[in-house]
């Protein structure tokens, strides 16, 4: 059974980058059917998609997002990795990690998602 | 950008038919997903490609698409079925992309 775990700090001081990494178990990251997504939600907000990438390293980000996020990919770790630098207030959410069907373009699997809070 | 546009919510009685809408210009010529989420949880795929279910999903979920408007049908409805529901597409033609729904809160009442 396919996992993802996110893990990174909880919280983060404005205008400072935040950093996740997610972590897959029980697949292949390098598979190419898949895309590798992260996905946002403020507290008692909808989703927002922030970016994905591809095992090969091509990336997708949404532009509201573009210039600040960036997603990487180590596929001898099984693992890829968000930043999102300058964070502000409006940047606390509860961020998932996800697997995304390329063929499909929806999401099939999720991490369990954490709380990232942007504070002083 | 593109929007997709759901009603903030819908109440349904147990045992009833619950109908969840997203609209998006022409969203009939694009592939619709639809995802559950419970307080506290991560979401979970329910329909994908406009009107299939993931292995374990029930038949109770059911989707179409077309127009200007793609509909979650959730018959039979169960007070374990009580959850926010969000829309989902792949827009290649815009910047956006990866376009999520503005979310639909189904109570059972």
């Amino acid at each position: 059974q396919l996992q993802l775990q996110e893990s990174g700090p909880g919280l983060v001081k404005p205008s400072e980058t935040l950093s996740l990494t997610c972590t897959v178990s029980g697949g292949s990251i390098s598979s190419s059917s898949y895309y590798w997504g992260w996905i946002r939600q403020p507290p008692g907000k909808g989703l927002e998609w922030i970016g994905s990438i591809y095992y090969s390293g091509s990336t997708y980000y949404n532009p509201s997002l573009k210039s600040r996020v960036t997603i990487s990919v180590d596929t001898s770790k099984n693992q890829f990795s968000l930043k999102l630098s300058s964070v502000t207030a409006a940047d606390t959410a509860v961020y998932y990690c996800a697997r995304q069907v390329v063929a499909g373009t929806h999401t099939d699997y999720w991490g369990q998602g954490t709380l990232v809070t942007v504070s002083s | 950008s593109y929007v997709l546009t759901q009603p903030p919510s819908v109440s349904v009685a147990p045992g009833q038919t619950a109908r969840i809408t997203c609209g998006g210009n022409n969203i009939g010529s694009k592939s619709v997903h639809w995802y559950q989420q419970k307080p506290g949880q991560a979401p979970v795929l329910v329909v994908y490609d406009d009107s299939d279910r993931p292995s374990g999903i029930p038949e109770r979920f059911s989707g179409s698409n077309s127009g200007n408007t793609a509909t979650l049908t959730i018959s039979r409805v169960e007070a374990g079925d009580e959850a926010d529901y969000y829309c989902q597409v792949w827009d290649s033609s815009s910047d956006s992309l990866y376009v999520f729904g503005t979310g639909t809160k189904v109570t059972v009442l």
